[in-house]
């Protein structure tokens, strides 16, 4: 099932610009991930912020979480040409029994262009 | 860094055919997955397994099956290729051992079923 719901599904900018990102989700969750993929090729982990977590930076990334609203937001900022790839969300709840194995529920992503 | 390694970066083959996907990960890490990529649906987890010899079902394990042997390896089966089974399928691998950890992907398989 996919929990995660991406938010614009594409995203076409100037580099420079800012771009952000949304992601919803319906169940609670004990973490939050963000990942990226370039054209082709494999997911590449960006950031991760826990259930607790409201925010969270990494060089030009800042994702922020709203457990009350059930949604993050990724944002990117002073985009450059080589962002241009597919972001995902992906949600990591704890099973019954409190495991959770590192199963993650991916969005379906969003293509984000960065025109030079 | 850890490394996941799939042994074909594209794949044709032939319905019906029995078609193996290898997944190999150098970090010792307990858990591995197999996921399915398509447009417009994200990735979708396959089969999981989080010991040798353990696997669990993922959301959409029908036509599939998979086979951990050695800690190391995570392999995916299509029993009888059929051609809606045309897709990128990725793997990954997870260390459960220390909090929350995010999942190392391979780089992934481009499957062409004819």
């Amino acid at each position: 099932s996919q929990q995660g719901e991406e938010d614009p599904q594409a995203l076409s900018i100037q580099e420079g610009e800012n771009a952000t990102m949304n992601c919803s989700y319906k169940t609670s969750i004990n973490n939050l991930q963000w990942y990226r993929q370039n054209s082709g090729r494999g997911l590449v982990h960006l950031i991760l912020i826990r259930s607790n977590e409201r925010e969270k930076h990494s060089g030009r990334l800042r994702v922020t979480l709203d457990t009350s609203k059930k949604s993050s937001s990724l944002l990117i900022t002073a985009s450059r040409a080589a962002d241009t790839a597919s972001y995902f969300c992906a949600t990591g709840s704890l099973l019954a029994g409190g495991t959770s194995y590192g199963k993650l529920t991916f969005g379906q992503g969003t293509i984000l262009t960065v025109h030079p | 860094d850890v490394k996941v390694t799939q042994s074909s970066r594209y794949l044709v083959k032939r319905t019906g055919e029995k078609v193996f996907l290898e997944c190999v990960q150098d970090m010792d890490h307990e858990n591995m997955f197999w996921y399915r990529q398509d447009p417009g649906l994200g990735l979708r987890l396959i089969y999981f397994s989080y010991d040798v010899k353990m696997k669990e079902k993922g959301d959409i394990p029908e036509g599939y099956s998979v086979s951990r042997e050695k800690k190391e390896r995570f392999s995916l089966i299509l029993e009888s290729a059929s051609t809606n089974q045309t897709s990128m399928y990725l793997c990954a691998s997870y260390y459960p051992g220390v909090g929350n950890q995010p999942q190392h992907f391979g780089d992934g398989t481009r499957l062409s079923i004819l």
